[in-house]
């Protein structure tokens, strides 16, 4: 079974500009969340969807946005990009424990290196 | 304000011996806590989890001790493989029925010798 996949891999972009992350779940995972890793740090929560609604939201800006799509797909949306956004970017699935409650455990993908000049 | 802290930002194992892979949390909201393994240009690899109602849970070569009233756990590997050489970053999240937003600590660089 393929696991969590992210595109672009990298992705380089200038500050003001705007960028679109794209992640598909595992089969079966109703649930993405969203990550910011920067270098030397732990991944830092930024969303968290599921069955298409926004179900947290970590201490970002409103320059970040997301959605998720019916088949449980998402894209991250970053405006007015900054120095500072130059991290990689983690998406995760996980899979419906039941009664509309996802598990723990999350599943990453390998990640998009956005890199903001 | 660091909610999950690995106050080790390395540890140098011998191949065969113990990796003791330490973690301290600070929110006592926090009810289960995950270990993520993760190599270079991959994402985070789930290792293994513990519910606050246990002290211990085991898998395999990984054990992971939970002490709640010093708000710590550990992550044993035994015994080490060179294979494991990755960083290792430990994982929190509070009981909630619907929002699951893992607090990770800034991670342990192990390496294992051969």
């Amino acid at each position: 079974d393929a696991g969590v996949t992210q595109s672009p891999t990298h992705l380089i972009k200038t500050r003001g500009q705007h960028v679109t992350l794209r992640c598909s779940p595992i089969s079966g995972h109703k649930s993405v969340s969203w990550y910011q890793q920067v270098l030397g740090q732990g991944p830092q929560f930024i969303f968290q969807y599921y069955e298409k609604e926004e179900r947290g939201r970590g201490n970002f800006p409103d320059r970040f946005s997301a959605r998720q799509f019916p088949n449980y797909s998402s894209e991250l949306n970053v405006n007015a990009l900054l120095l500072g956004d130059s991290a990689l970017y983690l998406c995760a699935s996980s899979w419906t424990q039941g009664a509309g409650t996802t598990s723990y455990e999350q599943y990453f993908g390998p990640g998009t290196r956005l890199t903001v000049t | 304000d660091q909610q999950v802290k690995q106050n080790s930002p390395s540890l140098s194992v011998q191949e065969g011996r113990i990796s003791i892979l330490n973690c301290d949390y600070t929110n006592s909201m926090f009810d289960y806590f995950l270990w993520y393994k993760k190599y270079p240009a991959e994402g985070p690899t789930f290792l293994i989890s513990i519910s606050s109602i246990k002290d211990k849970n085991e898998d395999g070569r990984f054990t992971v001790f939970l002490n709640k009233s010093a708000k710590h756990l550990s992550l044993h590997i035994v015994p080490s493989q060179p294979g494991d050489s990755a960083v290792y970053f430990c994982a929190a999240t509070p009981f909630d029925t619907g929002r699951r937003a893992l607090t990770f600590g800034s991670g342990t660089r192990l390496q294992v010798q051969p």
